[in-house]
């Protein structure tokens, strides 16, 4: 079967670092993608990783090990506007996108 | 620069009776378009996608169907609905090709009672 693995929830102080981790079984691998969503609103592209390593924008970054089938997000400097959640999400063998579970940020001040 | 457009953005619907939800893309050509449905706190789970024009592909057995009767236009129906369709009904469409980032409409929030 194909699964994606998160934590439901993090918790984290504004202006500190937190990682979200994100574990993946699937039958085909093109690529790990991260989506924000804030409650009641639509996710939105955050991060895409293809090969392995760390990929930077701005106050957040996405890492890669395709041999451990696993990746993160981390998100620096938090600020209150980042409580959301989080999606992990792989491009399996064909067009789709498997999406994980999400895993819901709460910034505290 | 490309839109899309889902409407309406709120529905409450009768066990029973039908379904229609509309997805409209500007700005772009022969995009892939997807259908998730989330349930409250939960992830997304694809219901149908399709590459092009009267080609469709579903996910989960289900009483829902997808329709692309124009390039740039997805629908969504069910002839009759159950309470276990309520959800968040996402629109979302990407480039032609395998490419990771999909773009997504702001979403309609189906209740069924």
């Amino acid at each position: 079967g194909q699964s994606l693995e998160q934590p439901s929830e993090v918790t984290a102080v504004e202006g500190a670092i937190v990682q979200i981790n994100c574990t993946y079984q699937t039958s085909g691998f093109y690529g790990l993608s991260w989506y924000q969503q804030h409650d009641g609103g639509a996710p939105t592209f955050l991060s895409y990783n293809a090969l392995d390593g760390l990929e930077e924008t701005g106050r957040f970054s996405s890492f890669l090990s395709r041999s451990d089938s696993y990746g993160y997000l981390l998100l620096q400097e938090l600020q209150m506007k980042d409580s959301a959640s989080y999606f992990c999400a792989v491009r399996d063998s064909s067009y789709k996108l498997i999406f994980g579970s999400g895993t819901r940020l709460l910034v505290r001040p | 620069s490309q839109t899309i457009h889902q409407w309406p953005a709120t529905l409450v619907q009768p066990v029973g009776s039908p379904l229609s939800l509309e997805c409209t893309v500007e700005g772009t050509s022969n995009p892939n378009l997807y259908w998730y449905r989330q349930a409250a706190g939960r992830g997304l789970q694809l219901l149908f996608y399709s590459v092009g024009i009267g080609q469709i592909s579903s996910e989960v057995p289900q009483n829902l169907s997808a329709s692309r009767p124009q390039d740039r236009q997805f629908i969504l129906s069910s002839k009759k609905l159950l309470l276990s369709d309520s959800g968040f009904y996402l629109c979302a469409w990407s480039l032609g090709g395998p490419y990771n980032e999909q773009f997504f409409g702001p979403g309609t929030r189906l209740t069924v009672l």
